[in-house]
């Protein structure tokens, strides 16, 4: 079975400082990993995933992921938050060994709040 | 939100009644999931379709049915067995190993 963990409810961060939301997962194989970012009322963006290779992720809005294999961890990082980055953003897995269900699991979600 | 447009926007269900909310893509993408959103919790699986005429039960399918006739559509009924339906329904599609999840803007359903 595939899990996802988002540990924080809600991350407060300063604008101008660096910013990390934390996810940790669970496969049976290799993960597939993903950020998604929503806003109200809005459907889910696609920011960046891990599929192989690096394990540092780049992806859009300045965003980036660090996959760290023994930690079983793919923590979100932004050098510097905008007050726009403030969302709710979802981690998500699915194991590559997986043959059947192709669907991702997702976190709980983890509430961005950004002050001026 | 791509491709993938849902329709409508806000839904209302009154006692007893189903509902059909749809989902269509232009992305050319073999796979279409649903997914359910309650407030401050996550995204749960409803139904997922690989590929036309066959979709799978997810985590959380009793009280719903879908097709897949077309490859670009994935139309989701909630049926009057499903005793909770106010949520948020997301529906994404797929395509690929790699398997990226592009998502349609939602509905939100409301029972009067």
């Amino acid at each position: 079975a595939q899990s996802v963990a988002q540990p924080e409810d809600q991350v407060n961060v300063a604008e101008g400082n660096p910013l990390t939301v934390k996810c940790t997962y669970s496969v049976s194989g290799n993960p597939y990993l993903f950020w998604y970012v929503q806003y109200p009322n809005r459907g889910l963006q696609f920011l960046l995933k891990y599929i192989t290779g690096d394990n540092l992720v780049k992806g859009s809005y300045g965003f980036e992921a660090e996959f760290n294999k023994s930690q079983t961890s793919f923590h979100l990082k932004k050098p510097s938050a905008l007050v726009s980055d403030s969302a709710l953003y979802f981690c998500a897995v699915r194991d590559s060994a997986s043959t059947g269900r192709r669907a991702l699991t997702f976190g709980s979600g983890t509430r961005l709040q950004v002050q001026p | 939100d791509g491709g993938i447009t849902q329709s409508p926007k806000y839904l209302f269900r009154k006692e007893g009644q189903n509902v059909t909310l749809s989902c269509e893509q232009n992305l050319n993408h073999d796979a279409m999931y649903w997914y359910r959103q309650d407030p401050g919790q996550g995204l749960r699986l409803i139904y997922y379709s690989q590929i036309v005429n066959d979709f799978q039960k997810g985590d959380i399918a009793e009280g719903y049915s879908v097709s897949r006739e077309k490859k670009e559509s994935f139309p989701l009924t909630v049926t009057s067995a499903q005793k909770n339906p106010t949520a948020f329904y997301l529906c994404a599609s797929s395509s690929g190993i790699q398997e990226t999840q592009y998502f349609g803007p939602g509905t939100r359903l409301l029972v009067l």
